[in-house]
């Protein structure tokens, strides 16, 4: 099992510029969402879905757009990137029913010029 | 104030040593996780708790839903242990999915 797949691990961009951060899972978890994370703070939640074709906002969304077309698939788009994006990002996914245990990948870096 | 937060911040132990790392949260809630977090790594889920105490290995987690409080415990820590640690509860559930509020992690670093 590959468990949680976040692409790329590291991105450098220029202010402006716009990109997809890919998070892929293979447990079938209807549960996913996009965290970030700054130092001195918790993680904060960005956007989550419950299933293919629905997504919510988090506690932090401006800037960053979602779509959930598959149950394996939930990518976070980066519109127009400014400074104030830079941080880390984690991808999470899990069941809504059962142990609720969260399975999270590895992380991508993101810095903006 | 946030709504979860953890004691202490920072923590430095021996190898050998018990440490306990606290969270206390100011919600409702249905469940309390403990992640784990090596430095420049991913996160890894250790416990998910709702009531009373769970252990694997050499860590145990307690909750007490009353007080609002959870505590992670490591026996015998290891060098291998230094991480960040981080409490995490799953308000009550409203909506399709209950979200997580995240506490900001306690450091430790176990020394030889």
């Amino acid at each position: 099992n590959a468990g949680v797949t976040q692409t790329p691990k590291f991105q450098v961009l220029k202010t402006g510029q716009s990109m997809t951060l890919q998070c892929a899972q293979d447990m079938n978890h209807e549960y996913m969402s996009w965290y970030r994370q700054d130092p001195g703070m918790g993680l904060r939640l960005i956007h989550y879905s419950v299933g293919a074709g629905i997504t919510d906002q988090g506690e932090v969304p401006n800037g960053y757009n979602v779509s959930r077309s598959t149950t394996e698939d939930f990518p976070l788009r980066l519109l127009s990137a400014a400074p104030s994006q830079t941080s880390v990002y984690f991808c999470a996914s899990r069941y809504i029913a059962g142990t609720g245990e969260l399975f999270f990948g590895e992380g991508s870096r993101l810095t903006v010029l | 104030k946030n709504e979860v937060e953890q004691s202490p911040q920072n923590l430095t132990a021996q190898e050998g040593e018990f440490i306990t790392i606290n969270c206390s949260y100011s919600v409702g809630i249905s469940a309390l996780h403990w992640l784990q977090q090596h430095p420049g790594g991913g996160i890894v889920s250790l416990f998910m708790l709702s009531s009373g105490k769970k252990k694997h290995g050499r860590l145990i987690a307690t909750i007490n839903i009353q007080e609002k409080h959870s505590s992670l415990h490591i026996t015998a820590s290891h060098p291998r242990d230094s991480a960040v640690y981080i409490c995490a509860v799953r308000r009550l559930k409203h909506g399709t999915a209950s979200k997580l509020t995240f506490g900001t992690g306690t450091r430790l670093q176990v020394t030889l």
